[in-house]
């Protein structure tokens, strides 16, 4: 089974921070999402990553970067936290070689900037 | 611009019940469909999937669903409903920029009563 395994399952920063969420699978996949899950909203794409030091944006990737130096790790990155960034943050890779492979989803991190 | 519309945001049933949850899509070709379940404290898992054939797919824990060109519909079913089947369900549509780009609809929380 696929496994993608984010470091933690709770995050509590204050304003201004710099934060970092760590995400790795272990089925060699090319490609890996970050997503944010809102009430209401569902899940927006922040950023994806294509290849390692690829990297696409997402739908909402303001106040938010990325890293992909190894192939099994992506990193979301919030340079200066701020309240509205407080949400739950889903990580997900897929293979890419069929069009059509599924996304495999990490159980999320639960950040709260006070 | 591709959406993805779930006009009930909670839904409760008994167990036992048969369960139907809409999903209605906004795009232009042919789309690819999914249906993920989240459940509590857990990441997204893939129910089942569409991209072209039999318009009636079947997925795991008993759910299936069918895809209705002409209502631009994707509904979720399930003939009876078990107590572990309360979660939140997403319903998705590949988007423009290939198969990177899953655009989410906001969610069905279901709840079931004994």
């Amino acid at each position: 089974d696929v496994k993608v395994t984010q470091s933690s399952r709770y995050l509590v920063k204050r304003t201004g921070e710099k934060v970092f969420l760590e995400c790795v699978q272990d089925m060699d996949h090319e490609n890996m999402f970050w997503y944010r899950q809102d009430p209401g909203l569902g899940l927006r794409l922040i950023y994806f990553s294509y290849d390692v030091k690829m990297k696409e944006k997402g739908d909402i990737p303001e106040g938010y970067s990325v890293s992909r130096e190894k192939k099994e790790r992506f990193s979301l990155i919030l340079e200066s936290a701020s309240t509205n960034q407080t949400s739950m943050y889903l990580c997900a890779s897929r293979s890419g070689g069929l069009d059509n492979s599924p996304l495999h989803f990490g159980n999320g991190t639960r950040l709260t900037v006070t | 611009a591709q959406s993805v519309t779930q006009p009930d945001i909670h839904i409760t049933v008994s167990e036992g019940a048969s369960l139907e949850l809409r999903c209605n899509y906004s795009y232009g070709a042919t789309p690819y469909l999914f249906w993920y379940v989240q459940s509590p404290g857990q990441g997204l898992q893939l129910l089942l999937k569409y991209f072209s054939g039999d318009t009636l797919v079947q997925g795991i824990k008993g759910f299936e669903a069918e895809f209705k060109r002409s209502q631009s519909s994707f509904n979720l079913r399930k003939p009876s409903v078990h107590w572990s089947d309360a979660a939140e369900y997403f319903c998705a549509v590949r988007g423009v920029g290939g198969y990177n780009k899953l655009i989410f609809g906001a969610g069905t929380r279901l709840a079931v009563h004994p």
